[in-house]
């Protein structure tokens, strides 16, 4: 089955600790996404990979950072330097740009106390 | 303006009626209207997409209308189902990487 993964579902954490959060997809897309998920916030845009080895920062890309060493995988790190890290982080992933479906995960759910 | 502005919030809506959904945009570059379903715990999902250069598109009893000159679209749902009942986003993306979304709306289909 070509999907999108994510883990953990559920996350939590201690306030002032890095936490990774892991995205991986077997649909061959060479556009990865990161968004941030709050209540009535629609989705927000952290990070975004075009191709292996590249990234862009989004619109909400302080205290988050990312790598994409290979095609499938696209992991983000959530820094204590980000104020307000508690959310649903989604990744989604795509053939092309952004007049593509985007294919999301089952999303991560993080907790920071 | 880079908004997409989502109506209404939450809506509630008889088993058989018609749902219907608003989104406006002020950027005329945008030329891709996707509207994403997504049920609770899950990620988004595909529903619909319209591109500026039609008024109307339907798949089953989803329809996407769309007025260009309005910088308007919306999401109709025919015969609105329980199983419909979820968030709705609509997002606007000008091309390249970004894709902009609404906010949501939470729709209650009452058996």
């Amino acid at each position: 089955d070509g999907g999108i993964t994510q883990s953990p579902k559920y996350l939590f954490r201690k306030e002032g600790q890095n936490v990774t959060l892991s995205c991986e997809q077997n649909l061959n897309h060479d556009a990865m996404y990161w968004y941030r998920q709050d209540p009535g916030q629609g989705l927000r845009l952290i990070y975004y990979s075009q191709i292996v080895n590249d990234f862009q920062k989004g619109d909400i890309a302080e205290g988050y950072s990312v790598s994409r060493e290979k095609k499938e995988s696209f992991p983000l790190t959530v820094t204590s330097a980000q104020k307000n890290p508690t959310a649903f982080y989604l990744c989604a992933s795509s053939v092309g740009g952004g007049s593509y479906e985007q294919y999301f995960g089952p999303g991560t759910r993080l907790t920071v106390t | 303006q880079q908004q997409v502005k989502q109506s209404p919030q939450s809506l509630i809506v008889q088993k058989g009626g018609i749902s219907i959904i608003n989104c406006a945009y002020e950027n005329t570059a945008f030329d891709y209207f996707p509207w994403y379903q997504q049920f609770p715990g899950k990620g988004p999902a595909l529903l619909i997409a319209i591109r500026p250069d039609v008024s109307e598109k339907k798949e089953g009893r989803f329809t996407i209308s769309f007025n260009k000159s309005a910088k308007q679209f919306s999401l109709h749902i025919m015969d609105s189902q329980p199983g419909d009942s979820a968030t709705y986003f609509c997002a606007a993306s000008p091309g390249g990487f970004k894709t902009i979304f609404g906010a949501g709306t939470r729709l209650f289909v009452k058996a």
